[in-house]
């Protein structure tokens, strides 16, 4: 069980298009959902925290204009990187959670290129 | 965000020694996770520890909880090739979680 669904797992864009991330949880409901950054071969960077039906808690020095986060139902949040640029190009990761279980769940992440 | 920093960053050792990472904070943790991260692979959640001085095994894993619950270790016992991967643990600070800079482990046969 707790499975949570993410895609596309890559996606090339060019630079000044918009690109959206689906993170879904298959079979709980996630009343939080996380987005994380991933630089090669370093740690994953929080972006921010979502909860259903609430904004998004963005972390320091990430620009909210820019990575467009939904979290609409508890199943489903959004990433929305807009006017994507070069150096957006990362991986990005979800994982979610539900109230009273500690664990974070994973997707499988989505690997974007700016051209 | 919260700072949480691991060492070594890498450690490659001979399949059958022992390896450890080692995680700090620079403040004071609820609780501490640790997860996985194969090649290639998303990360997925070994352990979470919670009390002071706490430790907890899995098979050939011991976790160890700081008794200022401000550092935390992962020992493997005689490594295996499946092994393998980036071990992250991961301060819980209420609602958020920050990730350990990550230790990648290779273990060669």
């Amino acid at each position: 069980g707790a499975v949570v669904s993410q895609h596309p797992s890559w996606v090339i864009c060019k630079s000044g298009t918009s690109v959206k991330i689906e993170c879904r949880s298959l079979d709980f409901q996630a009343t939080t959902m996380f987005w994380y950054r991933q630089f090669p071969k370093q740690s994953l960077m929080l972006m921010a925290t979502s909860n259903e039906g609430s904004k998004a808690t963005y972390e320091q020095g990430v620009e909210k204009d820019k990575f467009l986060i939904n979290h609409a139902s508890l199943t489903l949040s959004t990433l929305t990187v807009t006017s994507a640029h070069p150096e957006d190009s990362s991986f990005y990761i979800c994982s979610a959670r539900w109230t009273g279980n500690e664990k974070l769940f994973f997707g499988s992440g989505t690997q974007l290129s700016v051209l | 965000g919260q700072q949480v920093m691991q060492i070594p960053q890498y450690q490659h050792v001979q399949e059958g020694e022992d390896f450890t990472t080692y995680c700090n904070s620079s403040t004071t943790l609820s609780n501490i996770q640790w997860y996985k991260q194969r090649p290639g692979g998303h990360p997925v959640f070994l352990i979470q520890l919670v009390k002071s001085g706490e430790v907890k095994k899995q098979k050939r894993l011991t976790f160890q909880f700081g008794e200022a619950k401000k550092n935390s270790s992962l020992h493997i016992t005689a490594t295996q090739t499946t092994d393998v991967g980036t071990y992250f643990c991961a301060a819980n600070t209420g609602n958020q979680f920050y990730f350990g800079t990550g230790t990648s482990l290779t273990v060669i046969p």
